[in-house]
């Protein structure tokens, strides 16, 4: 069975720190995507990375970065000199890959980002 | 491209009643799914339709249907209302190779 964990219920941080938000995944595949989605106050979940079970390397796009580790199971997310836009639930989530296709989204409970001014 | 639209944006109904939430997803995208999202039981999955046939399912009651046309927009139905389907019904489309799903900004529905 999938299942994703984010422990973090709630964060808050100062302008200008670093965060990070964590990610614990369980799934008996060995071929699934993993993903992060930011949710703004206006509701809409934004798609923020994909990365597939193969790709281990870690990506950072402008301030943010993952840190995909199979060994444990984690797939992290960490914000660098955070920004009040920053402010947000994040999600992660997974979806298996079958021979019949890929499974539907498992998210996380989501994490409450606060960045204070 | 336009992304995935939804409406209504809010809807308020009384227990009992039906209601029916429509989706547009992006364009050439042909996979649509739905999703439930309650301060409760967060983000679950509800339906997902490709090419008019529906592809999965989660786990909710038969009260909860959907279907999806020729163009690929989507409408989800929810009949007979109790108070516990108040959510934020979220819809995604999906296309090309990659796996990602894009939402739409939601229809959040009160049953009073």
């Amino acid at each position: 069975a999938q299942k994703v964990t984010q422990a973090q219920t709630e964060i808050s941080v100062v302008e200008k720190e670093d965060v990070t938000l964590d990610c614990v995944y369980e799934t008996r595949d060995t071929t699934y995507y993993l993903f992060w989605y930011k949710q703004p106050p206006s509701g809409e979940l934004v798609f923020l990375i994909r990365r597939n079970s193969f790709d281990e390397q870690n990506e950072i796009s402008g301030r943010y970065s993952w840190n995909f580790q199979k060994s444990t199971s984690s797939f992290n997310f960490t914000i660098t000199a955070s920004q009040v836009v920053d402010s947000a639930v994040y999600f992660c989530a997974l979806s298996e890959t079958l021979t019949t296709g890929n499974t539907p989204l498992v998210f996380g409970k989501g994490t409450r980002l606060s960045v204070i001014a | 491209k336009a992304g995935v639209t939804q409406t209504p944006r809010y809807l308020i109904k009384t227990r009992g009643q039906q209601v029916t939430l429509s989706c547009s997803p992006i364009s050439g995208h042909r996979s649509v799914s739905w999703y439930q999202q309650t301060p409760g039981q967060g983000l679950q999955f509800l339906f997902e339709y490709f090419s008019e046939t529906q592809r999965n399912k989660g786990n909710f009651p038969g009260r909860f249907s959907g279907r999806q046309f020729s163009n690929s927009r989507s409408e989800m139905n929810v009949s007979t209302l109790e108070l516990g389907d108040s959510a934020l019904y979220l819809c995604a489309s999906k296309g090309g190779t990659g796996n990602e799903q894009y939402f739409g900004p939601g229809t959040r529905l009160t049953v009073t």
